[in-house]
């Protein structure tokens, strides 16, 4: 079964730009979560969408945001980069919640480059 | 706040060495999950833990979710190379706001 895919797995913006990344679940998973992960900060919680719905929501500016369609494919857009959003952006997804329901299944990342 | 603290942050040790990474919070978990993730790779789930006091073998892993299921650790036996990583627990949080956070992860290298 397919994992989890991103896209695209690297990408150079210019500060003040925007950026949509892309990710499709496992089949049958209908839980997608974002999070950033920096050196410095490690893994931050961006949002989780279930069912098309945002369940969750980290602690970042209103910049970042994201959607889910009804197929549970899920895009993250960032507006007006900047220098710090330099980051590998990961995408996970899970079957719902629960048990082993809550078990989450990462994409290879997005890896972003603000200049 | 609720938060997944791990220890230690780093550890450099040598093959065949033992050791253990641990995952503590104040918060309980209804479920627990632990992760390694190689430089440029997503996390990749090793096991889960539902009920406290459950211990779980992956060959020279071995996994342990505390009685009060609030903390988990994760021995290994004999390092290989071959395990160094970053090792992220994380945790499904039981109040029912869907919550899941991770830990703050424990980077290791083990040197041949």
């Amino acid at each position: 079964k397919a994992g989890v895919t991103q896209t695209p797995r690297y990408l150079i913006k210019t500060r003040g730009q925007q950026v949509t990344l892309s990710c499709s679940p496992i089949s049958g998973h209908r839980s997608v979560s974002w999070y950033q992960q920096t050196p410095g900060q490690g893994l931050q919680f961006l949002f989780e969408y279930f069912s098309e719905t945002q369940r969750n929501k980290g602690n970042f500016p209103g910049r970042f945001s994201g959607r889910q369609f009804s197929n549970s494919r899920s895009e993250m857009n960032v507006s007006t980069l900047e220098l710090g959003d330099s980051a590998l952006y990961l995408c996970a997804s899970s079957r719902g919640w629960g048990g082993s329901n809550t078990e989450a299944f990462f994409g290879q990342g997005t890896r972003l480059t603000v200049v | 706040t609720q938060l997944l603290e791990q220890s230690p942050q780093f550890l450099s040790i040598q093959e065949g060495e033992n050791l253990t990474v641990y995952c503590n919070s104040s918060s309980v978990f209804s479920s627990l999950q632990w992760y390694r993730q190689e430089p440029g790779e997503g996390p990749v789930l090793l096991v889960t833990v539902v009920t406290g006091g459950e211990v779980k073998k992956l060959k020279r892993l071995t996994f342990q979710f505390g009685d009060a299921r609030k903390d988990s650790s994760l021995h290994i036996t004999a390092a290989q190379p071959g395990d160094t990583g970053l090792y992220l627990c994380a945790g499904a949080l039981t109040s029912g706001t869907y919550k899941y956070i991770f830990g703050t992860g424990t980077r290791l290298k083990v040197l041949a």
